[in-house]
C-alpha cells in the first residue's frame, strides 16, 4: 500500500520561501511514475501545482511556475516542493500525491498540511 | 475560474440518484481521460473514478463516471447521508500542459 505524508513549517512569513517534504511509503521512487503537488486555500477548490517524474523531469501550473522549485531525492525516497515570493493568496492546505501519467489522474493523496503564510 | 466547470451545489434525498456535471474543451476533456474524486469534510481528496467511468477497488457501484464530447458526468445512486462531500473532476490539459480540477461540487444529502 502506498504512504504519502507532507511535511514542513505550519507558518511561513511574507516574500519568504514556503518548503515541503513528502515522505513515500510502499513505492520505490526510483521505479517510475510521476509525483505531485496539489493545494486547497481554505473554503476553496483544489488547486494542482507540479508533477515530477523519478527522473526530473516536471509540468508545472503556469500561473505558479515561475515561483515553483520541485525536486525527487529517490535515497529518500521523498519529493519537495518550493514556493518562492509568498503572500497571504499561497495559505492552504498541501497534498502530495501519486499521478498516474497518460492516464492523469491521482490515485494516492497523503493527508495534507496547513501552510499559513502570515508576519 | 476553474478550467472545468462543475455546478457549486446539487441536493438529493436519501435513496435518490444524482449527476454532477463537468465542463471542459477541446484541450482537455475532448482530448484527455477524466478522474473525480470525493472530498469528505476535513479529509484529503479520494479518487472515485479514473479513465471516465473505472471504479478503484472500494468504491461501490453506485458511483459512474462517463464522458462525452468535451463533458463528463459523475452519477450517485442510492443517495446516503455518508455521501455528502464535495466532488471534483480533473483532467489534463494539453493547451498548457498541466493538470486541471473544476471549482468543485457540494452535494448534500437532504
Amino acid at each position: 500500500q502506498v504512504q504519502l505524508q507532507e511535511s514542513g513549517p505550519g507558518l511561513v512569513k511574507p516574500s519568504e520561501t514556503l518548503s515541503l517534504t513528502c515522505a513515500v511509503s510502499g513505492h520505490s521512487l526510483s521505479s517510475g511514475y510521476y509525483w505531485g503537488w496539489i493545494r486547497q486555500p481554505p473554503g476553496k477548490g483544489l488547486e494542482w501545482i507540479v508533477i515530477i517524474s523519478h527522473s526530473g523531469s516536471a509540468f508545472y501550473n503556469p500561473s505558479l511556475k515561475s515561483r515553483v522549485t520541485t525536486s525527487v531525492d529517490t535515497s529518500k525516497n521523498q519529493f519537495s516542493l518550493k514556493l518562492s515570493s509568498v503572500t497571504a493568496a499561497d495559505t492552504a492546505v498541501y497534498y502530495c500525491a501519486r499521478y498516474i501519467s497518460g492516464y492523469d489522474y491521482m490515485d494516492y493523496w497523503g493527508q495534507g498540511t496547513l501552510v499559513t503564510v502570515s508576519s | 475560474q476553474s478550467v472545468l466547470t462543475q455546478p457549486p451545489s446539487v441536493s438529493a434525498a436519501p435513496g435518490q440518484k444524482v449527476t454532477i456535471s463537468c465542463s471542459g474543451s477541446s484541450s482537455n476533456i475532448g482530448k484527455k481521460y477524466v478522474s473525480w474524486y470525493q472530498q469528505l469534510p476535513g479529509t484529503a481528496p479520494k479518487l472515485l473514478i479514473y479513465e471516465n467511468d473505472k471504479r478503484p477497488s472500494g468504491i461501490p457501484d453506485r458511483f459512474s463516471g462517463s464522458k462525452s464530447g468535451t463533458s463528463a458526468t459523475l452519477g450517485i445512486t442510492g443517495l446516503q447521508t455518508g455521501d455528502e462531500a464535495d466532488y471534483y473532476c480533473g483532467t489534463w490539459d494539453t493547451s498548457v500542459s498541466a493538470g486541471v480540477f473544476g471549482g468543485g461540487t457540494k452535494l448534500t444529502v437532504l
